[in-house]
């Protein structure tokens, strides 16, 4: 069954980056998009963006235009995530998702276990 | 942006009483709504996507429907199992965005 695991757990000083890797698995890759989600603690839910990763195109929510990256490498099925000049409202569980089907918009149907990110002076 | 407004925040109810969240869009949109359950520590799970269809494997007690402005998900025979936050969500315009989740207790 479709299966996607995430890094695990990082704590960071502010102004740091983090890199947040989604390996997927049991299905196609590159046949549908990756969505990165946020939950500050407890808070709800935030949709930071998605990637295909069939063409690279990238769709990112202005807030995080110019701060977040997201990539991919097809050899190992992994999707990345990362976050540069990290802040303190940045501490939160970061999800990435696979879309239902293989074009936008889509719902999202399949998520990964969620990796902690702690932003702490 | 287009703002999803959940109501109740909060919601008691026993087990077989028929529940309903609403979820309220700050515009009109398309049929582009999903709603999520998230249990505890855990990562969200689809429930409906398109506003009315039912994801595989998804008990039939929940269905979803609306259009416009306003989306509905209803339990038809609450469980002990359901017991979580629920989170509708607009994929139709960017930023996609959710509601501030309803959380759903059992009396």
């Amino acid at each position: 069954q479709v299966q996607l695991v995430q890094s695990g757990a990082e704590v960071k000083k502010p102004g740091a980056s983090v890199k947040v890797s989604c390996k997927a698995s049991e299905y196609t890759f590159t046949g549908y998009y990756f969505h990165w989600v946020r939950q500050a603690p407890g808070q709800g839910l935030e949709w930071m963006g998605w990637i295909n990763p069939k063409s690279g195109d990238t769709k990112y929510g202005q807030k995080f235009q110019g701060r977040v990256t997201m990539t991919w490498d097809t050899s190992i099925s992994t999707a990345y995530m990362e976050v540069s000049r990290l802040r303190s409202d940045d501490t939160a569980v970061y999800y990435c998702a696979r879309g239902l089907i293989s074009i936008v918009p889509a719902a999202m149907s399949f998520w990964g276990q969620g990796t902690l990110v702690t932003v702490s002076s | 942006d287009i703002q999803m407004t959940q109501s109740p925040s909060t919601l008691s109810a026993s087990v077989g009483d028929r529940v309903t969240i609403t979820c309220r869009a700050s515009r009109i949109i398309s049929s582009w709504v999903a709603w999520y359950q998230q249990t505890p520590g855990k990562a969200p799970k689809l429930l409906i996507y398109r506003a009315a269809s039912l994801q595989s494997g998804v008990p039939s007690r929940f269905s979803g429907s609306g259009s416009g402005t306003e989306f509905t998900l209803t339990i038809s025979s609450l469980q002990p199992d359901d017991l979580a936050t629920y989170y509708c969500q607009q994929y139709d315009t960017y930023p996609y965005t959710f509601g501030q989740g309803t959380k759903l207790e059992i009396k």
